[in-house]
């Protein structure tokens, strides 16, 4: 069973503020994400990644950055949070062995409140 | 770009019957993935069954089951003799397989779901 964390589980930060999200894999897995999840919305992907060192762009990337340090790192950073920045974030990877069937493994999720 | 909608917000349903949750998508791939998830009430989110689009044959996992209609671009999750305990939320997800769109997972609203005793 693959495991993900996520750290910290709840923050809150003020407008303008600096925030780091951090996720640790220790599955092996070559493929981690990062979204978040707000209401009538489901989960929408911020940014990945296929391993160390990459990155790539998702579907709601205004306002965040990544870095993929290690196979089992991926961090996301909040420069200048907003308001619009509160949400629930959750991390997750999948196994590249598996190609695009392989399903994710998410983590337990990071809620974040920008005040 | 591809799509995923899920039209029921919320089920609500008696403890050991059928429940069907429906899901449409939209994309320009001949092949492509489907998958539902579900969340539970602690924010977990695990994966449940997963359909290829180029297999015919419906998939089954455990009580679980897939009602796939590729013309109609739907995928439907069935859960038979529901318990209390698959009250969630279920998402329905999709990942193309072109090039562009890599290892991305494009996920429906959501449908929460609560099994009455």
């Amino acid at each position: 069973e693959a495991a993900v964390t996520q750290s910290p589980r709840n923050k809150v930060t003020v407008t303008g503020g600096n925030v780091t999200l951090s996720c640790r894999q220790t599955n092996s897995h070559n493929y981690m994400y990062w979204y978040r999840q707000d209401t009538g919305h489901g989960l929408r992907l911020i940014h990945y990644s296929y391993g160390a060192g990459n990155l790539q762009i998702g579907d709601v990337p205004d306002g965040y950055k990544a870095t993929r340090t290690t196979q089992e790192d991926f961090f996301l950073l909040l420069e200048l949070a907003s308001p619009s920045q509160t949400s629930l974030y959750f991390c997750a990877s999948s196994d590249a062995l598996g190609g695009l069937y392989a399903e994710q493994f998410f983590g337990p999720g990071t809620r974040l409140t920008v005040l | 770009a591809q799509k995923v909608t899920q039209t029921q917000t919320s089920i609500s349903v008696v403890e050991k019957t059928t429940v069907t949750m429906d899901c449409v998508y939209e994309t320009r791939d001949s092949s492509y993935f489907l998958f539902w998830y579900k969340q539970t009430a602690s924010g977990e989110i695990v994966f449940l069954i997963r359909q290829d689009s180029y297999k015919k044959e419906n998939a089954t996992v455990g009580h679980y089951s897939l009602n796939f209609q590729k013309p109609k671009s739907s995928i439907g999750l069935i859960i038979t003799a529901t318990q209390i305990e698959d009250s969630a939320v279920y998402f329905c997800a999709m990942r193309e397989t072109n090039n562009n769109a890599g290892a991305k997972l494009t996920f429906g609203g959501g449908t929460r779901l609560t099994v009455r005793p």
